[in-house]
């Protein structure tokens, strides 16, 4: 079974400095996607980025990039230039590449900017 | 952008009522969930479903039940509420498996049972 760790329960950072967020996850598939999502306060959870794991460049999406390592199985998230409207849960997740798999999410990580 | 939709956003009721959480999506897509979420904690599966006619149930233990009727509809029910399921639901959908899968979830229906 596949699981989703996430270490760093809570994180801060100050505005326009740079955060990572750690995400390891354990699989014995080859191909797969992995994601993080995010969740402000009493908001809805959107997806920030994603990954294929058959891609070996990592993926970036504006201020958001992440740094995977698939041998390491490690999925780290960089927030650059942080803005207050980053504070929010994240979640790592990992979905399989075969039917029938569900998404497995970790238990996330809270992440507050300071003004 | 994300169409899928959960009401009641709130919802405050006594114990042992029964209550329908409602969750519907227009993205056509086969495969819906449920979780279950304290305030900024993590996600627990609690039911899915891979089309009509088809619900499992997750990786946490609930009392709730549902159904998939239509595709675009996947309703929660508590026959019998009680304060241990105040929590927030939410409700997610995916495609089936293929190039850039990712779940969409709605915004969620906080449940408080008194």
């Amino acid at each position: 079974a596949q699981t989703v760790t996430q270490s760093q329960p809570e994180m801060s950072v100050q505005e326009a400095e740079t955060v990572t967020l750690s995400c390891t996850y354990d699989t014995s598939e080859s191909n797969y996607y992995l994601f993080w999502y995010k969740q402000p306060p009493s908001r809805q959870m959107i997806l920030v980025i994603r990954q294929e794991a058959y891609k070996q460049q990592n993926a970036t999406e504006n201020r958001f990039s992440v740094n995977f390592q698939k041998a390491a199985k490690s999925f780290s998230l960089k927030i650059s230039d942080s803005q207050l409207g980053d504070t929010a849960m994240y979640f790592c997740a990992f979905s399989g590449d075969n039917y029938g798999q569900n998404f497995v999410f970790g238990p996330g990580t809270r992440l507050s900017v300071l003004p | 952008e994300a169409d899928i939709y959960q009401t009641p956003r709130y919802l405050v009721i006594g114990t042992g009522k029964k209550i329908t959480l409602e969750c519907s999506q227009t993205m056509g897509h086969d495969k819906m969930y449920w979780y279950q979420q304290d305030p900024g904690m993590e996600l627990h599966l609690i039911h899915y479903s891979y089309g009509v006619n088809s619900t499992e149930k997750g990786d946490l233990s609930s009392e709730s039940t549902v159904s998939r009727i239509r595709t675009e509809h996947f309703p929660l029910t508590l026959e019998s509420a009680r304060p241990s399921h105040t929590s927030q639901y939410l409700c997610a959908s995916s495609e089936d498996e293929g190039e850039w899968t990712e779940a969409f979830f709605g915004q969620g229906t906080r449940l408080t049972v008194v």
